[in-house]
């Protein structure tokens, strides 16, 4: 497609259970960026990766995150032992390149642990 | 520290009457700010962005004011639509940096 996509839609897990979270960008596009909105928040930078530039990793909450681009394309966001607060709605987008402007964003990844 | 404020959690407006959605940011390197809107069960998508050289751009019904001096930013829809109803966030980065801040959003309603 010519969007971003991303998958599963929804996940509902266990608490302790790792996760994996799928995001497809748009081709082409050398940034990819993995947000996350919590119930009544804004938009959580977590990471983000730029061409073959090592990635910006400021944004994980813990070592239990982590994220990896295949081939400057699809990219896996990872959670290991999955925490109640660890639900949320995680967004991937992508962007012709580095720098302010538009980035567009897939419809996300809800994640629920229970 | 939230640095990108949407201090207004919802608004509910008119159709056809003017929506006013307000931001203010703390981060003075903060230069270059974007809307989105956002339906439900979509992800974001994007409005319309302001440099920080300018005070004003427009596009269409959407135009976004920005005040510098007091590190505020105001999004006007005019006329609002019912369509328009959805989440508003805005966004903002600084410098080399790029990574967007986001605000938390605002819920527009627009009545029919």
């Amino acid at each position: 497609g010519a969007g971003v996509s991303q998958s599963p839609s929804n996940k509902v897990t266990e608490k302790g259970k790792d996760v994996e979270l799928r995001c497809d960008p748009i081709s082409g596009h050398t940034a990819l960026y993995w947000y996350r909105q919590s119930l009544g928040q804004g938009l959580e930078f977590l990471i983000y990766f730029q061409g073959n530039s090592a990635p910006d990793k400021s944004g994980l909450p813990s070592d239990r995150f982590s994220a990896e681009r295949t081939g400057g394309s699809v990219s896996t966001l990872t959670i290991q032992r999955t925490q109640q607060e660890d639900s949320a709605v995680y967004l991937c987008a992508s962007s012709l390149m580095a720098g302010p402007g538009e980035l567009f964003f897939g419809e996300g990844s809800r994640l629920t642990v229970l | 520290d939230q640095q990108v404020k949407q201090n207004s959690p919802s608004l509910s407006v008119q159709e056809g009457r003017i929506s006013i959605l307000n931001c203010d940011y703390t981060n003075s390197m903060f230069d270059y700010f974007l809307w989105y809107k956002k339906y439900p069960a979509e992800g974001p998508t994007f409005l319309i962005s302001i440099s920080s050289i300018k005070d004003k751009n427009e596009d269409g019904r959407f135009t976004v004011f920005l005040n510098k001096s007091a590190k505020h930013l105001s999004l006007h829809i005019v006329p609002s639509q019912p369509g328009d109803s959805a989440v508003y966030f805005c966004a903002a980065s600084g410098g080399s940096n790029y990574k967007l801040t986001f605000g938390k959003g605002t819920l527009l309603t627009v009545n029919p």
